[in-house]
């Protein structure tokens, strides 16, 4: 079981690109949540994802960020017209079901975004 | 409403030393609480977690976390620093046990000197 998988592990834009940054969960897990990590701060929740449905955004940004997790393939968190102020390390973690106490959740080794 | 404060942003510790990180929370209710590690270029690893039963809780690589409620705190101890131990660490609160109402402490960057 290779773990959570993201890729690109660093990422560069210029302001107004879009980033789309890319999450594999670990076998057998149908639920994602994304995070983001502003320097010298800690992880802060944004989505949560089960496979085709977004179950809560409520820590997104209400312009320019989306989510999806389609039937087949990778979670994707996509940033349109990126600012300075999206620079980051994005997180994403998944699990079997949505528990931390529970349940193991697996994070992946993060994306880093960098905005020019 | 919860919220981490981890007390030491740097920590500098000798191999073969005690590691002690500190960890204080708030929480309306009765809170899961967490220590996450993360070394470089690699995803955050749980260390060990407090979900209510034995306050003192034993986790991975000799790690170990009391949970004192009167005092509020959750604090990562360690007898003796491997060099190996050196990578930065997360305590986590969560009020409900979802993974999506986690709320992650800013982080300590553990550094093991030989």
């Amino acid at each position: 079981n290779a773990g959570v998988m993201q890729n690109p592990r660093h990422l560069v834009r210029r302001r107004g690109q879009e980033a789309r940054l890319r999450c594999s969960p670990m076998k057998g897990h149908s639920h994602v949540y994304w995070y983001r990590q502003l320097p010298e701060e800690g992880l802060k929740f944004m989505v949560y994802l089960q496979k085709e449905n977004i179950i809560d955004e409520s820590g997104m940004p209400k312009e320019r960020f989306s989510a999806e997790f389609p039937k087949e393939g990778p979670s994707i968190l996509r940033i349109q017209q990126v600012v300075r102020g999206d620079s980051a390390a994005y997180f994403c973690a998944s699990s079997r079901v949505d528990s931390a106490t529970n349940e193991k959740l697996f994070f992946g080794s993060g994306t880093q975004l960098s905005v020019l | 409403a919860q919220s981490v404060t981890q007390l030491d942003s740097h920590v500098s510790v000798s191999e073969g030393t005690p590691v002690l990180l500190r960890c204080n929370y708030s929480s309306s209710y009765s809170p899961s609480l967490f220590w996450y590690v993360q070394h470089p270029n690699k995803g955050l690893q749980l260390l060990l977690k407090y979900t209510s039963a034995a306050t003192l809780v034993k986790g991975i690589n000799g790690f170990e976390a009391e949970f004192k409620k009167s005092e509020t705190s959750f604090h990562l101890t360690k007898p003796s620093a491997h060099m190996s131990d050196a990578a930065e660490y997360f305590c986590v609160v969560s009020s409900s046990g979802s993974a999506r109402q986690l709320t992650f402490g800013s982080g300590t960057q553990l550094t093991v000197l030989p």
